[in-house]
């Protein structure tokens, strides 16, 4: 198993443009989230989806767009970089089983490092 | 804000020696996670503690829980150069099955 496969791993970008940030999983978890992660701020939380057809807003929502078509990807949409959006972008999910799904860990995958100019 | 804050920032030992850092929060959780995150890396979970626990333990990993002071802490016993890393609390909250919160992190550094 990959386990959470992100794409690509650096990604460079003009203020404007616009960029699909990938992530997979083959671990057939039900949740999966997008998070940024900048220096002395921990994670936040962007935005995540608890199953296909089914995306909530998180901590820092604004300027990215979401969708979940099939249980494998979860792809993050930046419609218009800007600098603010420097930063790493990792991907995480966890398996959900009722109740004991409080209990379940996140799978991390190892990131994209975006840099918007 | 942010729910949890890890202390120290930073924090940096000799190889043998036992590193302790700290989590605390600010409202009621269903539980505490512990992840470790070595340089250029996604995270990598290391041991859950419910609420209604007060101690648990992986291998040289000790973690206890106090709700009363809201407040964790991570006891990495004989410490490794290969511990060296970022180490992040993350709290899910009471109700919440869905978010995970984390803190700022803790960088340890383990001197050979």
């Amino acid at each position: 198993n990959a386990g959470v496969t992100q794409t690509p791993k650096f990604q460079v970008l003009k203020t404007g443009q616009s960029m699909t940030l990938q992530c997979a999983q083959d671990m057939n978890h039900e949740y999966m989230s997008w998070y940024r992660q900048d220096p002395g701020m921990g994670l936040r939380l962007i935005h995540y989806s608890v199953g296909a057809g089914i995306t909530d807003q998180g901590e820092v929502p604004n300027g990215y767009n979401v969708s979940r078509s099939t249980t494998e990807d979860f792809p993050l949409r930046l419609l218009s970089a800007a600098p603010s959006q420097t930063s790493v972008y990792f991907c995480a999910t966890y398996h959900r089983d009722g109740r004991s799904s409080y209990n379940s860990p996140l799978h991390f995958g190892n990131g994209t490092r975006l840099t918007v100019t | 804000s942010q729910q949890g804050e890890e202390d120290p920032q930073a924090l940096s030992i000799q190889e043998g020696e036992n590193a302790t850092m700290n989590c605390s929060y600010k409202t009621s959780i269903n539980n505490l996670q512990w992840y470790r995150q070595n340089s250029g890396r996604g995270l990598v979970h290391l041991i859950l503690i419910r609420s209604n626990e007060r101690e648990k333990h992986s291998g040289r990993l000790r973690v206890t829980l106090d709700t009363s002071k809201k407040s964790s802490s991570l006891l990495i016993t004989a410490s490794r150069a290969a511990d060296t890393a970022s180490y992040f609390c993350a709290t899910r909250l009471s109700g919440s099955a869905r978010q995970l919160t984390f803190g700022s992190g803790t960088q340890l550094t383990v001197l050979p």
